[in-house]
């Protein structure tokens, strides 16, 4: 079973547009990461937002964490086609990241 | 260190055949951890390690599947009888563990494919 779920399952935009990506989730967490992965290639941490946290920046990507709503949202700005992947999240109860079933981003150059 | 190394990169093997999968976790991390992947899903939990002590397993792990971590260096998974649905991406994952959150490592996947 995936904790999290990503929405919108595909995302299609034109290079400099800001890509956003939701995930929900059902149970209490630790902290919630979102990974990136290019096609046929391992996972790659982005950030990670801790529970008592709202909101974390690095680079072109802001994270924000709702825990009354359980969910967080990832936001991509000034999107590049380098930025064209699967974007999962993963929520941490307890030592185990659990994962989405991903937001397939495409950036048209 | 190079990162998390899995070996082989691709497996093709026939119904019933065993096969087996090794990881080579970054060296000072203290857990390592096995999820499957398959096209169009996120990675699914499978199995992890504190060490050498396997902490947990999940309920997709049948009795065909088996992990070791030996002396808690690298890992192997081995899937006996392989079937048709056993055809995913196999990946490891290691972190270095402690109170903190899990940033997870990944390799970059052994692909299975069951004929």
């Amino acid at each position: 079973s995936q904790q999290g779920e990503e929405d919108p399952q595909a995302l299609s935009i034109q290079e400099g547009e800001n890509a956003t990506m939701n995930c929900s989730y059902k149970t209490s967490i630790n902290n919630l990461q979102w990974y990136r992965q290019n096609s046929g290639r391992g996972l790659v941490h982005l950030i990670l937002i801790r529970s008592n946290e709202r909101e974390k920046h690095s680079g072109r990507l802001r994270v924000t964490l709702d825990t009354s709503k359980k969910s967080s949202s990832l936001l991509i700005t000034a999107s590049r086609a380098a930025d064209t992947a699967s974007y999962f999240c993963a929520t941490e109860g307890s030592y185990i990241p659990t994962f989405g079933r991903g937001t397939s981003l495409i950036v048209h150059p | 260190d190079t990162g998390v190394s899995q070996d082989p990169r691709h497996k093709i093997t026939k119904r019933g055949q065993n096969v087996t999968f090794r990881c080579d976790p970054i060296s000072e991390h203290n857990r390592l951890y096995w999820y499957r992947q398959t096209l169009g899903q996120g990675p699914e939990f499978l199995t992890y390690f504190q060490n050498e002590a396997q902490l947990e397993k999940s309920r997709l792990l049948s009795d065909r599947f088996s992990a070791e971590r030996p002396k808690g260096s690298f890992s192997t998974l081995e899937i006996q009888r392989t079937e048709q649905g056993d055809s995913a991406m196999y990946l490891c994952a290691s972190s270095p563990g402690g109170l903190g959150a899990n940033v997870l490592t990944f390799g970059a996947g052994s692909r299975l494919t069951v004929l």
